[in-house]
């Protein structure tokens, strides 16, 4: 199984950009890495995803390394409500639709 | 709207009952999947479904059996056999069609809890 690390908690201030990195080493050639996000009580929500390209919608962008072990995901200016826990997957999404899974993810508190 | 839909939100089980809770999606998917969250913890799968009539383990199985009869409906029923239930869980759907671009869909879950 595809394994992700992320740190498990992150700090931002309101209307700074907020990065948030992970890690998947062992992510196979065809597989997109996605990131979901949860705020409290709720369930996870589709951010964006990407293969090896760099990717931006409406909610944020997506840069990917090109050696595609890691990738770092960007609110450009984090609110309060971006507060949540952020989990990236190199496997929940796509073509996969066998064992998904998800790390541990990043909370990400915006402060005023 | 299509969307994928859990009931009850809130849950609580007596010792040695088992209880069902429910996962319905209108959104034409045929994968299906139950996760467990612990408080400050990620999400861990419980079971999936790829189509109709059949189920896969996912990495925390014991304690737990799913049906998956129909195509909208996918079942997940905490037995007493799982010793330590409370949790939050969630159901979640995703398309298999050719497109790269499936994401899942997640329910707004239920928290079980223990009498």
């Amino acid at each position: 199984d595809a394994k992700t690390t992320q740190p498990p908690s992150m700090d931002c201030a309101e209307g700074r950009a907020a990065n948030l990195p992970c890690n998947h080493s062992t992510i196979s050639g065809n597989e997109y890495v996605y990131w979901y996000r949860q705020i409290h009580s709720q369930g996870p929500q589709y951010i964006i995803h990407g293969l090896k390209n760099n990717e931006t919608n409406e909610m944020a962008s997506l840069i990917i390394t090109e050696d595609r072990k890691s990738s770092t995901l960007i609110l450009p200016h984090a609110t309060l409500r971006d507060t949540a826990v952020y989990y990236c997957s190199p496997n929940a999404g796509g073509t996969s639709y066998g064992k998904l899974t998800f790390g541990q993810g990043t909370i990400l508190t915006v402060h005023p | 709207d299509g969307g994928i839909t859990q009931s009850p939100k809130y849950l609580f089980r007596k010792e040695g009952q088992n209880v069902t809770l429910s996962c319905e999606q209108n959104l034409n998917h045929d994968a299906m999947y139950w996760y467990r969250q612990d408080p400050g913890q990620g999400l861990r799968l419980i079971y999936y479904s790829q189509i109709v009539n059949d189920f896969q383990k996912g990495d925390i199985a014991e304690g737990y059996s799913v049906s998956r009869e129909k195509k909208e409906s996918f079942p997940l029923t905490v037995t007493s056999a799982q010793k330590n239930p409370t949790a939050f869980y969630l159901c979640a759907s995703k398309g298999t069609g050719s497109s790269r671009r499936e994401k899942l869909f997640f329910g707004s879950g239920t928290q079980l809890s223990v009498l």
